[in-house]
């Protein structure tokens, strides 16, 4: 079965700083997307990056970045330039490839807190 | 587009009764979700469906918990009775075939 562990439940940066959140996943799968969505204080669920598993290159949108390590199974989110508007839980994804779509597994999340 | 619609946003119920949760999916997607979110057990697939057929509810927890799809645009789950420990957001999600999932803005259930 595979399991996706979010380590730092809470974590706070300054505005226009920069912080990394941190993910791992365990799986024997060799195709999948793993994902990271935000969650505001509204609850809804809001997807901010997306990563295939067969692309070596690490995904980017915008001010979001991530570090993806297949072989460590590490899939990290880097906010640059962070902004208030950025305080959310972030949650991050695995998705296993099925012939007929897929379910998202999360892990527990972190709350990350944009202090002016 | 509007968005996965959810229905109610909230919902208070009795310990006993029956709840029923709605959801239209966004247009032209495929795939429809639903997830539920609490504090102890974090987000979990309940079951999902492709083309109105269901294909994996092995989320579901147990035979109070029904689940349909009687048309492309439209999902209901359904628990009968109700429990406190229910109680939880249910969020509905759907997909087109890129396997990115569109949330809606979820049901919050209160069971007393």
């Amino acid at each position: 079965a595979q399991t996706v562990t979010q380590s730092q439940p809470e974590m706070s940066v300054q505005e226009a700083e920069t912080v990394t959140l941190s993910c791992t996943y365990d799986t024997s799968e060799n195709n999948y997307y793993l994902f990271w969505y935000k969650q505001p204080p509204s609850r809804q669920m809001i997807l901010v990056i997306r990563q295939e598993a067969y692309k070596q290159q690490n995904a980017t949108e915008n001010r979001f970045s991530v570090n993806f390590q297949k072989a460590a199974k590490s899939f990290s989110l880097k906010i640059s330039d962070s902004q208030l508007g950025d305080t959310a839980m972030y949650f991050c994804a695995f998705m296993r490839i099925y012939n007929q779509g897929g379910k998202l597994i999360f892990g527990q999340g972190t709350e990350l807190s944009v202090k002016p | 587009d509007a968005g996965v619609i959810q229905s109610p946003r909230h919902e208070v119920t009795e310990m006993g009764q029956e709840v029923t949760l709605r959801c239209k999916p966004i247009s032209g997607h495929d795939y429809l979700f639903w997830y539920r979110q609490t504090m102890m057990r974090g987000l979990e697939l309940l079951i999902y469906f492709n083309n109105n057929v269901p294909i994996d509810d092995s989320g579901m927890p147990e035979d109070r918990f029904s689940a349909k799809m009687p048309n492309a645009s439209f999902s209901t789950l359904k628990i009968q009775p109700s429990e406190p420990r229910d109680s939880a957001v249910y969020f509905c999600a759907s997909s087109p075939l890129s396997y990115e999932q569109y949330f809606g803005p979820g049901t919050r259930l209160t069971v007393t």
